[in-house]
């Protein structure tokens, strides 16, 4: 199975501070998606990257998909209280499953 | 509304006890999935459907776990002989097998084995 490491596993800021989150792996995802989720809640989906390099907006924030599709990041621009959370990144393996990073939960402070 | 519903949200049982739990995916999503989240981990892989067919299974998925899905639409979970370690926040997602590997998860239930 296919790991993914998820950086940093938790994060506190201020509101208006710019942040990064890491996925790393040191296999080829076919695809990786990117979730956010609540407690007590289901995962709800972000985003989905596919072509290695592909950068997509949404808002204030900003996913990555590495060149050789093993890694990819989510930077959030100007973070809100509103968006403190648990983000989540999943890889897809060939077809099938989603294998899940640990998470970052996320913290904005007003 | 259009999206993955479970059923129930929330079970407290006793150990020893069996519980079963229900999936409705997203209408016309062919390909169904089981996850099981505990607390600080991302959710892990149990199990996945193709229309009626079960294709995989994880090893994660013991003896005492059961999945359904008998006409290709909803499906259901049985833990049999429940064990307090079996604690954990059941999720099902549903996608189209012929689009991008993009899944949709539903609400989880969240099982408390005491």
């Amino acid at each position: 199975t296919q790991l993914l490491e998820q950086s940093p596993q938790f994060l506190s800021i201020q509101e208006g501070e710019n942040l990064t989150v890491y996925c790393n792996s040191s296999s080829v995802f076919s695809s990786l998606q990117w979730y956010r989720q609540e407690p007590g809640e289901g995962p709800v989906l972000l985003v989905t990257v596919v072509t290695g390099g592909e950068v997509k907006k949404l808002k204030r924030l900003t996913f990555q998909f590495g060149d050789a599709r093993k890694d990819s990041s989510l930077h959030i621009t100007a973070a809100q209280p509103g968006d403190t959370g648990l983000y989540l990144c999943a890889g897809a393996e060939y077809g099938n499953k989603l294998v899940f990073g640990a998470g970052t939960i996320l913290r904005v402070k007003s | 509304d259009t999206g993955v519903s479970q059923d129930p949200r929330h079970k407290i049982t006793k150990r020893g006890q069996n519980v079963t739990f229900r999936c409705d995916p997203i209408s016309e999503h062919n390909r169904l999935y089981w996850y099981r989240q505990t607390l600080g981990q991302g959710p892990e892989f149990l199990t996945y459907f193709q229309n009626e067919a079960q294709l995989e299974k994880s090893r994660l998925l013991s003896d005492r776990f059961s999945a359904e899905r008998p006409k290709g639409s909803f499906s259901t979970l049985e833990i049999q002989r429940t064990e307090q370690g079996d604690s954990a926040m059941y999720l099902c997602a549903s996608r189209r097998s012929t689009t991008a590997e993009t899944q949709y998860f539903g609400p989880g239930t969240r099982l408390t084995v005491l």
